[in-house]
């Protein structure tokens, strides 16, 4: 069973800012299956990246992903106002078929 | 334009069945390569997958729900339905449904969508 570890837990960072997400996989998955999502209180959790770097329909350029193997990157290249929520990442076997979510990762306003 | 849409009781009852219909639309069930999965997220917790479906009924169980945990899909109503026994409380969570692909195209290579198209949710309280 692959686990999904995100750091840092939290991150706290002001507007305009830079924020780097890791999430790292106990054992190497296919990049086409990593997908990061944002979880906003009161709302559905939404797609923004797929395999690993293809950013979803409606996501903002300044959400970019990045990785292989065990360690993938999710980067808000300028913080805005909207971004402050919480994002996972997930992981897809297609054999057995099954999801991994990792545990999140809470982007702050400082 | 895909949709999705959770329904079913709020609360239940310690050991009783919970009953979860996701109704959906903008897609098919029984087109090749798409799938309906079931994710819950128990208060102040991480997001857990639940139980997955796909076009041709393969279905799929979080290993540590399987044995409480049925999945139906009906295509001609467009809905999925999920089953979870003996309910506790450890169960409260918002539970949702949501749309992916995950397929191989025409030139072999593939393609996993993302669970790329969630419903709102509904919220399911486990208490006597």
């Amino acid at each position: 069973e692959i686990v999904l570890t995100q750091s840092p837990g939290t991150l706290s960072l002001s507007p305009g800012e830079r924020a780097t997400l890791s999430c790292r996989a106990s054992q190497s998955v296919s990049s086409s299956n990593l997908a990061w999502y944002q979880h906003k209180p009161g709302q559905a959790p939404r797609l923004l990246i797929y395999a690993a770097t293809s950013r979803a329909t409606g996501t903002p350029d300044r959400f970019s992903g990045s990785g292989s193997g065990t360690d993938f990157t999710l980067t808000i290249s300028r913080l805005e106002p909207e971004d402050f929520a919480v994002y996972y990442c997930q992981q897809y076997d297609r054999s057995p078929p099954r999801l991994t979510f990792g545990g999140g990762t809470k982007v702050e306003i400082k | 334009q895909i949709t999705l849409k959770e329904s079913g009781p709020t609360l239940v009852k310690p050991t009783q069945t919970l009953t979860l219909t996701c109704t959906f639309s903008g897609f098919s069930l029984s087109t090749s390569g798409v799938g309906v999965g079931w994710i819950r997220q128990p208060p102040g917790k991480a997001l857990e997958w639940v139980a997955l479906i796909y076009w041709d009924d393969d279905k799929r169980f979080s290993p540590s729900l399987k044995r409480r945990l049925t999945i139906t899909k009906d295509t001609s109503k467009n809905q999925v339905v999920l089953t979870m026994t003996n309910m506790n409380p450890v169960d409260t969570a918002t539970y949702y449904c949501a749309h992916f692909e995950d397929y191989y195209d025409s030139s072999g290579r593939y393609y996993y969508s993302g669970l790329d198209v969630w419903g709102q949710g509904t919220t399911v309280t486990v208490s006597s």
